[in-house]
């Protein structure tokens, strides 16, 4: 069964400063993908940025990039100039891609916190 | 604003009432899921729909009745639920035959059981 595992409950960044969340998984299987969501107090899961395996290259969407490092099965979050919308919980997922339904498995999360 | 919406974003509900939980999207998306979200802890799975048939049922104890009438719609019929069953309940949908597609999420009902 695959797993995902956040070892950071909680991590705190002053603002305009970067913080990185960590992302730990296992699986047998040679192609997946993974995302980060991040969830605010407003409860909707909000997808951030999400990597394919086969892919070496890190993905990036803005202030968001990952560290994605396939024979580690690591994937981490790096938001750089954090900003006080950034606040949530961040939650790491894998998701196996033999068809297009296959769920998200998610690990316990992060909550960040931005300080002014 | 998000493209799945759940109604209604709050519930308080009897032992002994029925109620029912709607999700809607209009993406085209073909495949819908269920998630069961508790305070500070992960979303987990409750089912999943693909092409309006039930899939995946993760064991989900029978007060729990989920339905697809059709591409659009899901919802989840609750009837005789216990005071531990109060959570966040999460929609979501995806597109069913591209693998790269993400879940999209509603904003959830929370769910209060007395």
């Amino acid at each position: 069964a695959q797993t995902v595992t956040q070892s950071q409950p909680e991590m705190s960044v002053q603002e305009a400063e970067t913080v990185t969340l960590s992302c730990t998984y296992d699986t047998s299987e040679s192609d997946y993908y993974l995302f980060w969501y991040k969830q605010p107090p407003s409860r909707q899961m909000i997808l951030v940025i999400r990597q394919e395996a086969y892919k070496q290259q890190n993905a990036t969407e803005n202030r968001f990039s990952v560290n994605f490092q396939k024979a580690a099965k690591s994937f981490s979050l790096k938001i750089s100039d954090s900003q006080l919308g950034d606040a949530a919980m961040y939650f790491c997922a894998y998701r196996y891609t033999n068809s297009g339904n296959t769920p998200l498995v998610f690990g316990k999360g992060t909550r960040l916190s931005v300080i002014a | 604003d998000t493209e799945v919406t759940q109604t209604p974003k709050h519930l308080v509900m009897g032992m002994t009432n029925k109620k029912s939980l709607k999700c809607e999207q209009h993406m085209g998306h073909r495949a819908m899921y269920w998630y069961k979200q508790k305070a500070k802890k992960p979303p987990e799975l409750m089912f999943v729909y693909s092409y309006e048939k039930l899939s995946i049922n993760e064991s989900v104890p029978s007060r729990f009745s989920p339905e697809c009438p059709n591409s659009s719609l899901l919802n989840l019929h609750l009837h005789a639920l216990q005071p531990e069953d109060s959570a966040l309940y999460l929609c979501a949908s995806s597109h069913q035959t591209d693998r790269s597609s993400p879940l999209h999420f509603g904003n959830g009902t929370r769910l209060t059981v007395t």
